[in-house]
This record gives structure tokens, C-alpha cells and sequence, in this order.
């Protein structure tokens, strides 16, 4: 699976859009962005992912570029309740593979 | 969506004793759930891959004997830890997803494990 780098840490105020990006630059055709989060003491949660086209959720925006090699995650309006560690990982399509988690994103939203 | 439902979440027990964890898809079948461990600070780090009826597939540096897997059912994998020390002390998360197409893995709440 491809590798992806993020920024160790970001700020964001309450209620402004959160912007997280990621760096895959040696992705694959056939490899996914997935993002997912991870609230202090509590598992993984799936926010969203995508193979090349921009996608929606009602929790946040994926925009890929369209030479694939990053991607954006947008939240729309951020809470103090997103405040997590965020990690983008590029995996071939299919919950049946591993997924390789690298130190991700934490992101604080300030009041 | 996708639940995984993971228990028990917090266990603190004696050195030397073993830990059996759950891990149950409560909504949709599983044919392979994974198993995690992360330490404070620290990103989550695979230990194992779970399949049904089958073996689990350890990643390397994992003892096998120390940590047994079983995966009886599509809904159902048991994580134990067996003789446990401080040192297994440990979040302990896993994951299961359907298989089918791009769908993503969903994670249990984790097990937070502590050895005294």
C-alpha cells in the first residue's frame, strides 16, 4: 500500500472549515484514500473515502486531486467533538485487507 | 451503519492470568476482522488478521502462542491473551469489514487492558 504523509498537528476555531491534507504521491490505479479518526480513548471511526472523484458525506468532503497524488478532508464546520487524530490511508479497494495506520493528524478545535 | 461491537472494554487483572477479548460484527458477516494493539501515544500497530475457519495470519514480531485467535463465525473473533505480564498492558482494538467492493473496515470501541 501506498505511503501518505500528513502534517503531525492543526488548528482550527469553532465553526470554521477544518481542512486536513494528505500526500500520496506513489498511489496506484486501484488503491483507495480512506480517512478515519480516532477520539482519545475510543476505536477508529470511518468518515470517508474515494478512488478519484470528490465525495460527500454528511460528516465531511473528500477533494482528490486530479493527479491523485493528495488528497483534502473538509470539514464543514468544525466542533470541539472533532477534535481527534485523523488518518488518511491508501489501501486497495476491499474491507478485506489490512489497513497500515501512520501517526495521522491531530486536529484541535479551539473554542 | 456498520456496527462491531467489542467487550469487554476495560479489564485490569493479575500477572500470569489470561484475557479473552470479543469481537462481533453485529450487523453484516465477516469473513476476515483484524486484530490492533497501541500503546500511549502511538498510532495503532496490526498484530493479527483473522479469518474464518482458518488460521490467523500474525504480523512479524507477534508471539502466536502468547496472543490466540480464534474466528469461529462470520460475526464472532476472540482475541486471548494468554499469561499475561505489564508489558501486554495495552489498548487492545479490532476491525471487521464485509468484503465487498471498496467498503470500508469498522472498528470496535477497543479493550483498554491493564496487567498488574
Amino acid at each position: 500500500d501506498a505511503k501518505t504523509t500528513q502534517p503531525p498537528s492543526m488548528d482550527c476555531a469553532e465553526g470554521r472549515a477544518a481542512n486536513l491534507p494528505c500526500n500520496h504521491s506513489t498511489i496506484s490505479g486501484n488503491e483507495y484514500v480512506y480517512w478515519y479518526r480516532q477520539i482519545h480513548s475510543q476505536g477508529p471511526q470511518y468518515i470517508i473515502h474515494g478512488l478519484k472523484n470528490n465525495e460527500t458525506n454528511e460528516m465531511a468532503s473528500l477533494i482528490i486531486t486530479e493527479d491523485r497524488k493528495s488528497s483534502t478532508l473538509i470539514l464543514p464546520h468544525a466542533t470541539l467533538r472533532d477534535t481527534a487524530v485523523y488518518y488518511c490511508i491508501v489501501r486497495s479497494g476491499g474491507s478485506n485487507y489490512k489497513l497500515t495506520f501512520g501517526k495521522g493528524t491531530l486536529l484541535t478545535v479551539n473554542p | 451503519g456498520a456496527v462491531v461491537s467489542q467487550h469487554p472494554s476495560w479489564v485490569i487483572c493479575k500477572s500470569g492470568t489470561s484475557v479473552k477479548i470479543e469481537c462481533r460484527s453485529l450487523d453484516f458477516q465477516a469473513t476476515t476482522m483484524f486484530w490492533y494493539r497501541q500503546f500511549p501515544k502511538q498510532s495503532l500497530m496490526l498484530m493479527a488478521t483473522s479469518n474464518e475457519g482458518s488460521k490467523a495470519t500474525y504480523e512479524q514480531g507477534v508471539e502466536k502462542d502468547k496472543f490466540l485467535i480464534n474466528h469461529a463465525s462470520l460475526t464472532l473473533s476472540t482475541l486471548t491473551v494468554t499469561s499475561a505480564h505489564p508489558e501486554d498492558s495495552s489498548f487492545y482494538i479490532c476491525s471487521a469489514g464485509s468484503g465487498q467492493g471498496s467498503q470500508p473496515q469498522h472498528f470496535g470501541d477497543g479493550t483498554r487492558l491493564s496487567i498488574l
